[in-house]
């Protein structure tokens, strides 16, 4: 079964203070892995895909990485407007369609 | 360029109601899929819409079904509610030059069942 597993849950961080934020999967083929930041009671907004092991990804101060068998969203020296939940979710091959499996999130707290 | 849009914002119902949530995909998309997110939890698949015909299904039951019109925007119906089904209710749609696969989510809707 296909699944996702994020972790921590939950960080709490200083402003300036790096990290990062672990994503496994177990798909059966993978077609795409996709970062998404919430904000509470928000829709998911788009960060990255990554489709194959060693491609890298960088937006700001969030780069986001892939290996065959997990991600890694870096954040260097987060601000406090980094706070949000992220979520990773996978794509598999085949299938009719490209539906989206996703990990519980992580919720990112940077204090000022 | 508006992205997705869904309707209503928030919505609060009685066990055992019905209720119909609407959403516009983003201009050049042609695919909607649609999620539902418990609180504290990531959003799960129900189903997607292309070609007006659904062309997957999550684990949900039946009391879960939709619709998409010619102009590509689509409508979630959940009847019988229960208070289980209280959560936001996310709409996201997919390009439909498939060069990739990204998708793009609405706000959403958030569903109180009472």
């Amino acid at each position: 079964e296909d699944q996702v597993t994020q972790s921590p849950e939950a960080l709490r961080l200083q402003e300036g203070e790096s990290s990062s934020l672990n994503c496994s999967y177990t798909v059966s083929g993978l077609r795409g892995l996709f970062w998404y930041r919430q904000d509470p009671g928000k829709g998911p907004e788009f960060l990255f895909t990554l489709y194959s092991a060693g491609e890298e990804k960088e937006k700001e101060r969030l780069k986001a990485t892939l290996t065959k068998k997990e991600s890694f969203l870096h954040i260097t020296a987060p601000k406090p407007e980094d706070s949000a939940t992220y979520l990773c979710a996978v794509q598999a091959v085949g299938g009719a369609t490209n539906k989206l499996i996703f990990g519980t999130g992580t919720l990112l707290a940077v204090q000022p | 360029d508006a992205g997705v849009t869904q309707s209503p914002t928030h919505l609060i119902k009685t066990r055992g109601q019905q209720v119909t949530l609407r959403c516009s995909p983003k201009s050049g998309h042609d695919t909607v899929s649609w999620y539902q997110q418990a609180l504290g939890q990531g959003p799960q698949f129900i189903f997607q819409y292309y070609e007006e015909e659904e062309r997957q299904r999550g684990n949900f039951p039946d009391r879960f079904s939709g619709h998409q019109f010619p102009n590509y925007s689509s409508e979630l119906n959940v009847n019988a509610l229960l208070l289980g089904d209280s959560a936001l209710y996310l709409c996201a749609s997919s390009p439909a030059d498939r060069l990739s696969y990204e998708q793009y989510f609405g706000p959403g809707t958030r569903l109180t069942v009472t």
